[in-house]
């Protein structure tokens, strides 16, 4: 089965600043699916960002971007100007694209502190 | 728009007690999919359907069972809970193709004691 790494239990950010989130995973296969979903304290999983294996450019959704590193198996968050509302656990989760693939694999999580 | 929602919220139960974690989605959405969260741990996926009367178990499936009679409703059911099924529990759900986003329920979080 994949494996998906995230090595940092917590950071910590202050407000209006940058801080990156890292996450490495374990796969043999060449096409699949990355993403990072968000879990504020509300407990709702809410997806971040999306990254396609097969797509070379990297991922933004307005203050996220990724650092996608296909052949280092590294696909790391990018998080800037960083707000209060941006704390949360944050989750790295993995899917094939085969057919017929339906397990999301995920990370163990970073919580993320931002410090006014 | 609903989305997925799950009911209850939480939930406290005794060892040996059954009980039904109900969850729907008003999306039309084919794949649905019950995952657990342990503390430390990321979500681990329980059982899954791709569709009405189809269901596949996932990485945790024992003590677990589901069924899928309607392509909105994918309720997980607990024979007989033990302490070891104190967790959060999601379901989520998206369109067949994997290239879809996954959309998840706010959780239930249940408490075997």
């Amino acid at each position: 089965a994949q494996t998906v790494t995230q090595s940092q239990p917590e950071m910590s950010v202050q407000e209006a600043e940058t801080v990156t989130l890292s996450c490495t995973y374990d796969t043999s296969e060449s096409d699949y699916y990355l993403f990072w979903y968000k879990q504020p304290p509300s407990r709702q999983m809410i997806l971040v960002i999306r990254q396609e294996a097969y797509k070379q450019q990297n991922a933004t959704e307005n203050r996220f971007s990724v650092n996608f590193q296909k052949a280092a198996k590294s696909f790391s968050l990018k998080i800037s100007d960083s707000q209060l509302g941006d704390a949360a656990m944050y989750f790295c989760a993995y899917r094939s694209a085969k057919t017929g693939a339906n397990n999301l694999f995920f990370g163990t999580g970073t919580r993320l502190t931002v410090i006014p | 728009n609903a989305g997925v929602t799950q009911t209850p919220k939480f939930q406290v139960l005794k060892t040996g007690q059954s009980m039904t974690l109900q969850c729907a989605q008003d999306m039309n959405h084919e794949y649905m999919s019950w995952y657990r969260q342990d503390p430390g741990m990321g979500l681990r996926l329980i059982h899954y359907s791709v569709g009405a009367g189809i269901t596949d178990q996932g990485e945790v499936p024992n003590g677990y069972n589901v069924s899928r009679s309607t392509t909105e409703d994918f309720p997980l059911r607990l024979l007989s809970a033990a302490p070891s099924q104190t967790s959060v529990y999601f379901c989520a759900s998206r369109l067949r193709d994997s290239r879809h986003i996954q959309y998840f329920g706010a959780g239930t979080r249940l408490s075997v004691l």
